[in-house]
């Protein structure tokens, strides 16, 4: 699966947006963009995920660059309990292969 | 149950014993992964099941670890010989593999210390 790049770290208000970016430049046609989110003590959790068009769930919004090269998490109003380590992960939608493969993804804090 | 369950949520042991993880995943979900965390880091792949069969075991670090799923539904994960390296949070997730855009269900983890 092609890599992904994210900041470190990043800090956010609580109330406030807070837009998280991922870097894809390596991106092939048939990747998936997923985010998942991973609060302290517990596993990961799936918060949303996209292909080419701009992706909007309860949890999240998902917006896709044109060329794909890049996307950003937004997460409209932050609470205190969106504090987590969320990772981009690309997953290629092709073989029979469906492991993800994760990073070190962004530590987000937010403050009160 | 409404999500994965593992258990146990913590198991102290010391260097050399032997170990088992247990992961019971969402019912009907046919594939199975494990994975393991260190502090800091993000989880890492160690083992993917479709069914009863390990379809990727590309991340067993060694021939210590090794993992089944003998009926398609719950897996033990079996640790033997154990390091103080193999320290770390061991995670279970399941899916229904429906398409390539598949999405993981995680259970909470088994926080393994070897002493």
């Amino acid at each position: 699966d092609a890599k992904t790049t994210q900041p470190n770290s990043m800090e956010s208000n609580e109330e406030e947006p807070v837009h998280l970016p991922c870097n894809h430049s390596t991106i092939s046609g048939t990747d998936y963009i997923h985010w998942y989110r991973q609060l302290p003590s517990q596993g990961p959790e799936y918060v949303i995920h996209g292909l080419t068009s701009n992706v909007n769930n309860r949890m999240a919004s998902l917006a896709i660059a044109e060329d794909r090269k890049s996307s950003t998490l937004i997460l409209h109003r932050a609470t205190l309990r969106d504090a987590a380590v969320y990772y981009c992960i690309l997953k290629n939608s092709g073989g029979s292969n469906y492991k993800l493969t994760f990073g070190k993804g962004t530590l987000l804090t937010v403050n009160p | 149950g409404a999500g994965v369950s593992q258990t146990p949520s913590n198991k102290v042991t010391e260097k050399g014993k032997y170990v088992e993880l247990r992961c019971d995943p969402i019912s009907g979900h046919t594939a199975l992964y494990w994975y393991r965390q260190s502090l800091g880091q993000g989880p890492e792949f160690l083992i993917y099941f479709q069914g009863t069969g390990a379809a990727d075991d590309s991340g067993l670090p060694n021939d210590r670890f090794f993992a089944v799923r003998p009926e398609g539904s719950v897996s033990t994960l079996k640790i033997q010989r154990t390091e103080r390296g193999d320290s770390a949070v061991y995670l279970c997730a399941s899916s229904p593999v429906t398409s390539g855009a598949n999405v993981l269900t995680f259970g909470a983890g088994s926080r393994l210390t070897v002493l």
